[in-house]
């Protein structure tokens, strides 16, 4: 059985950096792409980018380009997302969740249990 | 990019009715690769439908999906008391990944 476990939940000041992590378990964590999304409250499902371990090329949604970087640690079976220049509209639970194949595109059969990021002043 | 767009925003039925859910594309969804998700409050989003019509593991047949192209749509034959929780629409045939604004099923 597949988990993947979060980070905890962080408070931010605007325009600074989050790095949330996003740690695996069972299966095979270089051979399967693992994604980011976002849930602002209230609000529905948004990607925001993803990353299949054993190619190590990112793909991000426009929205967030120049702002995001994902990260994999093979090693020890981590992906990262890194979100800087912070905003308030960026307060939102942060989800890791893995995709059924090496293909960044695909749906989601696994989550982590949710990162909430607050960002406030 | 896909735009999902989901009717009706909220649905509010009572057990044991039938439950059709539409998620409409902006343009044809490359595959039908087009899957549903339930999630309930204060919990992660659950894998039902995937590839337009194949059931998730361990989902019961009272879900089921259809359609193709641009139109799609998600059935609850009958609904159980568990089974109030928002849904979403996911393309997953081109990047950017795409979610509908989701569907409330409330209790009536």
């Amino acid at each position: 059985q597949v988990h993947l476990v979060q980070s905890g939940a962080e408070v931010k000041k605007p325009g600074s950096s989050v790095k949330v992590s996003c740690k695996a378990s069972g299966g095979s964590f270089r051979s399967y792409a693992i994604s980011w999304l976002r849930q602002a409250p209230g609000h529905g499902l948004e990607w925001v980018g993803g990353i299949t371990p054993i190619f190590r090329k990112p793909n991000y949604a426009q929205k967030f380009q120049g702002r995001i970087t994902i990260t994999a640690d093979e090693s020890t079976s981590t992906a990262y997302m890194e979100l800087s220049s912070l905003r308030s509209e960026d307060t939102a639970v942060y989800y890791c969740a893995r995709g059924d194949s090496d293909i960044v595109a695909s749906l989601f059969d696994y989550w982590g249990q949710g990162t909430l990021v607050t960002v406030s002043s | 990019e896909v735009v999902l767009t989901q009717s009706p925003g909220t649905l509010s039925l009572s057990p044991g009715e039938r439950v059709t859910l539409s998620c409409r594309a902006s343009q044809s969804v490359s595959g039908n690769y087009l899957a549903w998700y339930q999630q309930k409050p204060g919990q992660t989003p659950r894998l039902l439908i995937y590839g337009a019509s194949n059931r998730a593991t361990g989902i019961p047949d009272r879900f089921s999906g259809s359609g193709s192209g641009t139109d799609f749509t998600l059935t609850i034959s009958r609904l159980e008391p568990g089974d109030f929780a928002v849904y979403y629409c996911q393309q997953y045939g081109s990047s950017p990944l795409t979610f509908g604004q989701g569907t409330k099923v409330e209790i009536k």
